[in-house]
This record gives C-alpha cells, sequence and structure tokens, in this order.
C-alpha cells in the first residue's frame, strides 16, 4: 500500500530555533518528493521537490533532503519565523502524471 | 492570472441536498486534479484530467460524486444526496506538463460541512 508518515504529529518551537520534521515513505513507483507549506484554511504551497538522484534542496530557510535507499526525507527550517507556523507535509508523487500520495502532516507552531 | 482559484470558499448544506464547486485553473495548465482533506489529515486524490479527459478516479470518489471539465479549462465537482461524511475542504490543483508530472498549484479550497 502506498504511504507516507511523518513524525512529529506537532511540534511547537520558540522563534529563531532550528527543527526537523521527518517523512518516511513506501511508494511505488516513486516519481519525485516534495514539501509543501498549508496554512490553516488555504490550500498547500510547494516548498521543494525531489527527484530520486536527489540528495539535498533549499528554499531560502528550508532545507530538504532525501535518502533513496532507505526512502527517508527530512526538512529543515532554520532561524525559525512566527509565519513559518503551518502544516508541512510530505509528499510522494508516483507514476507519469504525478499522483500525489500525502502524508497527514506535521502541525508547527512557532512561539516567541 | 494569479492562481488556482476556486468558488464557493465555503458551503454549509444539509443532509440529503446537492452541491457542486468550481475549480478555475491556471490559465494554461492542461492538468486538473481534485483532491478532499478532512480535518489533520493529508489531502487525498479523487480525480484527474488531463485536458476534458476524466482519466483516473479514485475509489473514494462514490457514485454520488461526478466531476466534469467539459472544455479543458474550469472544472466542476459535484456531490449528490450529500452525507455528513463528505464534510470535508475540497481542493483543486493545477499543472501543464509536457513529457511528464511537473508542480501541481493549488487553490484555497472549498470547505463543506454538512449537517
Amino acid at each position: 500500500k502506498n504511504q507516507v508518515e511523518q513524525s512529529p504529529q506537532s511540534l511547537i518551537i520558540l522563534e529563531g530555533k532550528n527543527c526537523t520534521l521527518q517523512c518516511n515513505y513506501t511508494v511505488s513507483p516513486f516519481s519525485n518528493l516534495r514539501w509543501y507549506k498549508q496554512d490553516t484554511g488555504r490550500g498547500p504551497v510547494s516548498l521543494t521537490i525531489m527527484t530520486f538522484s536527489e540528495n539535498t534542496k533549499s528554499n531560502g530557510r528550508y532545507t530538504a533532503t532525501l535518502d533513496a535507499d532507505t526512502k527517508q526525507s527530512s526538512l529543515h527550517i532554520t532561524a525559525s519565523q512566527l509565519s513559518d507556523s503551518a502544516s508541512y507535509i510530505c509528499v510522494v508523487s508516483i507514476g507519469g502524471y504525478n499522483k500525489l500520495i500525502f502524508g497527514a502532516g506535521t502541525r508547527l507552531a512557532v512561539h516567541p | 492570472d494569479t492562481g488556482v482559484s476556486q468558488d464557493p470558499r465555503h458551503k454549509i448544506t444539509k443532509r440529503g441536498q446537492n452541491v457542486t464547486f468550481r475549480c478555475d485553473p491556471i490559465s494554461e495548465h492542461n492538468r486538473l486534479y481534485w483532491y478532499r482533506q478532512t480535518l489533520g489529515q493529508g489531502p487525498e486524490f479523487l480525480t484527474y484530467f488531463q485536458n476534458e479527459a476524466q482519466l483516473e478516479k479514485s475509489r473514494l470518489l462514490s457514485d454520488r460524486f461526478s466531476a466534469e471539465r467539459p472544455k479543458g479549462s474550469f472544472s466542476t465537482l459535484e456531490i449528490q444526496r450529500t452525507e455528513q461524511g463528505d464534510s470535508a475542504m475540497y481542493l483543486c490543483a493545477s499543472s501543464f506538463s509536457v513529457g511528464g508530472g511537473y508542480e501541481q498549484y493549488f487553490g484555497p479550497g472549498t470547505r463543506l460541512t454538512v449537517t
């Protein structure tokens, strides 16, 4: 069964601190892995996309890593800001038309 | 064109009523997707169009659900005889693909509440 699991389910950090979110997947055939940010009541917005040959990709203060052998990914957020408070969803794409399999997300709260 | 738009943003309906949602994708995008998201969960794939052709439907899309994209531009998702379990956020996404899958851009969603 195609599945994407994320941990932790929720996380609270202080403004300015770093954090790392985890994602494990069992998906076939793998096409690419994405991290999305979803603010409450809004649609997801893409942060990074990685194919199986890419180990890391950065987007500003967001850095994603991918280990295709162990089927694990992480999203590291540096110097967190209050606006980083959102759900972060790990998404794996399968097939030729990019069918997306979503994780349940990690709900991040950044406190002042 | 500033992105994918969805209408309405919120819909409250009584059980048994029919509802229809609209999605307007980014204008040059040939692929359009519908997803459903329940509270605390990630979105789940419902169906996918390439131009006007509906190429895949999830088993989540029961007979009460129907989606159309008649001219390959906007799409509608209709739910007939709504049930309380249909309460969710319905997300639309679009992408432009030549030779493979590309970035999907999501709309703000339509939140459905069935009372």
